[in-house]
């Protein structure tokens, strides 16, 4: 089964540092992989996603992810972070179920603090 | 604004009882996915549904259901509520079209409160 590992609850970084949020992942075949994040009591948002192709993939609000197939690693990251920047991230893993069809596997998500 | 739309936001209930939770999809799409977010579970994957039929069960109580109707809505029931049962439910859509990539579009949820 495909598989998502978010090894930090929480990252502190302050505001106008690079920030990095890990994931680590364990499929069988090509991984499709994806960064959604999720604001106080709201739904989770896309970021990006990896498919195939460029292993540095940009996403929105200058957020980026870094896919690297020897360490099974698609890190999220940002050059420099806001205050606004703090929330909920979610790593996920597409995995398919038959038929043509798929699910979208979350780790246990990493909370995000940028300090002033 | 995803564009997929969940009605009720908040629901305060009992336990014993039964609730309805509704969700749209994103105008096209043609399947729905529901998604449990618990503090203790995480995100955990119930059920999903393809132009009216059921695709996949995942962890999914037998005393929760769901289905999807022919305008493409999904409700999920869920009965004899437990007080385990409160937790955060989403719903989520996407087009399953010929070059879809895969992401889920969430709707923002409905939170359930068993006392």
């Amino acid at each position: 089964a495909q598989s998502v590992a978010q090894p930090e609850d929480q990252v502190n970084v302050a505001e106008g540092n690079p920030l990095t949020v890990k994931c680590t992942y364990s499929v069988s075949g090509n991984p499709y992989l994806f960064w959604y994040v999720q604001y106080p009591n709201r739904g989770l948002q896309f970021l990006l996603k990896y498919i195939t192709g460029d292993n540095l993939v940009k996403g929105s609000y200058g957020f980026e992810a870094e896919f690297n197939k020897s360490q099974t690693s698609f890190h999220l990251k940002k050059p420099s972070a806001l205050v606004s920047d703090s929330a909920l991230y979610f790593c996920a893993v597409r995995e398919a179920f038959g038929g043509g069809y798929n699910k979208l596997i979350f780790g246990a998500g990493t909370r995000l603090a940028v300090h002033p | 604004d995803s564009g997929v739309t969940q009605t009720p936001k908040h629901l305060i209930t009992a336990t014993g009882q039964r609730v309805t939770l509704r969700c749209s999809p994103r105008s096209g799409d043609l399947s729905v996915y529901w998604y449990q977010q618990s503090l203790d579970q995480g995100l955990q994957f119930l059920i999903q549904y393809y132009n009216g039929e059921e695709r996949a069960k995942g962890n999914i109580l037998e005393r929760f259901s769901a289905q999807q109707f022919p305008d493409l809505h999904s409700e999920l029931n869920l009965s004899s509520l437990e007080l385990g049962d409160s937790a955060l439910y989403f719903c989520a859509s996407r087009s399953e079209g010929q070059g879809a990539t895969g992401e889920l579009f969430f709707g923002e949820g409905s939170r359930l409160t068993v006392l």
